[in-house]
C-alpha cells in the first residue's frame, strides 16, 4: 500500500481535460515539494512535473501541477492519444526511512 | 546527450545474488545523485536505493541489509548489488539521476530499466 493515495484509472475523450489527484499527509506532501512522472510500459519513466508546479525543457505546457496542504494535483489539457500512461506522483517523506515515496499510479486512457 | 543504460538483470534462484549497473553519459555520476526506483510485474514504482555526490548512502526498509549501492567514477557507472534475493525482489529495476534541494527529490533522467526474475 502506497504512502500517496492516487485513483486506480482516469480517462477522457480526445482533446478534453483531465486531472490526477495524489493525496498524502503533513510529513510527506504537507511540506514537501511533489514531483509527477509518466510511465508508458516498456519505457523509462519520464519526468513531468517537479516543485509543485515546474516543467521540466521539452515538457508541453498542456502538464500542470499543483498543490494544496496535503494533496497535489496533475492537470493534462488538449488529450492525445500519446498521452496514455501511467502516471505517479512523488514526494520525500520525512516519517519513513524511505527518501523519496511514490504514489500506487494511475492509469489514463484517452 | 543524457543516457542511462541498465544492465545484468535476469532468472536467479531465491537466496542467490546478482548485480545490476548502469551505464551513464551526459553527466558525472561523482557530481549528483543517483537512485534505483523498481517495479515490481503489475505494480507501481518503489524507490530502492540513493548514493548522494558524497557518496553517503540510503536503502529501503524492504532491501536494507541485503543490496548495496556503488559508483565507479572511472567507468561512470552506478551498481546495486544484490543479495538474498527474495521473490518479492522481482522487478523491473531503473537507475535515475536524483536532483535534491531542501524539500524535494526528483528523479530528472531515467534509464528504460533491467529486469531481475527472482524464481526456482
Amino acid at each position: 500500500q502506497s504512502v500517496l493515495t492516487q485513483p486506480p484509472s482516469v480517462s477522457a475523450a480526445f482533446g478534453q481535460k483531465v486531472t490526477i489527484s495524489c493525496s498524502g499527509g503533513r510529513s510527506n506532501i504537507g511540506n514537501n515539494f511533489v514531483s509527477w512522472y509518466q510511465h508508458v510500459p516498456g519505457t523509462a519513466p519520464k519526468l513531468l512535473i517537479y516543485d509543485n508546479n515546474k516543467r521540466p525543457s521539452g515538457i508541453p505546457d498542456r502538464f500542470s501541477g499543483s498543490k494544496s496542504g496535503t494533496s497535489a494535483t496533475l492537470g493534462i489539457t488538449g488529450l492525445q492519444p500519446g498521452d496514455e500512461a501511467d502516471y505517479y506522483c512523488a514526494t520525500w517523506d520525512s516519517s519513513v526511512s524511505a527518501h523519496v515515496v511514490f504514489g500506487g499510479g494511475t492509469k489514463l486512457t484517452v | 546527450e543524457v543516457q542511462l543504460v541498465e544492465s545484468g538483470g535476469g532468472l536467479i534462484q531465491p537466496g542467490g545474488s546478482l548485480k545490476i549497473s548502469c551505464a551513464v553519459s551526459g553527466f558525472r555520476v561523482s557530481n549528483t545523485y543517483m537512485s534505483w526506483v523498481r517495479q515490481a510485474p503489475g505494480k507501481g514504482l518503489e524507490w530502492v536505493s540513493v548514493i548522494y555526490a558524497e557518496g553517503n548512502t540510503l536503502y529501503a526498509d524492504s532491501v536494507r541489509g541485503r543490496f548495496t549501492i556503488s559508483r565507479d567514477k572511472t567507468k561512470n557507472m552506478v551498481s546495486l548489488e544484490m543479495k538474498n534475493l527474495r521473490a518479492e525482489d522481482t522487478a523491473r529495476y531503473f537507475c535515475a539521476r536524483e536532483r535534491c534541494n531542501v524539500g524535494t527529490c526528483y528523479q530528472e533522467n531515467w534509464g528504460q530499466g533491467t529486469l531481475v526474475t527472482v524464481s526456482s
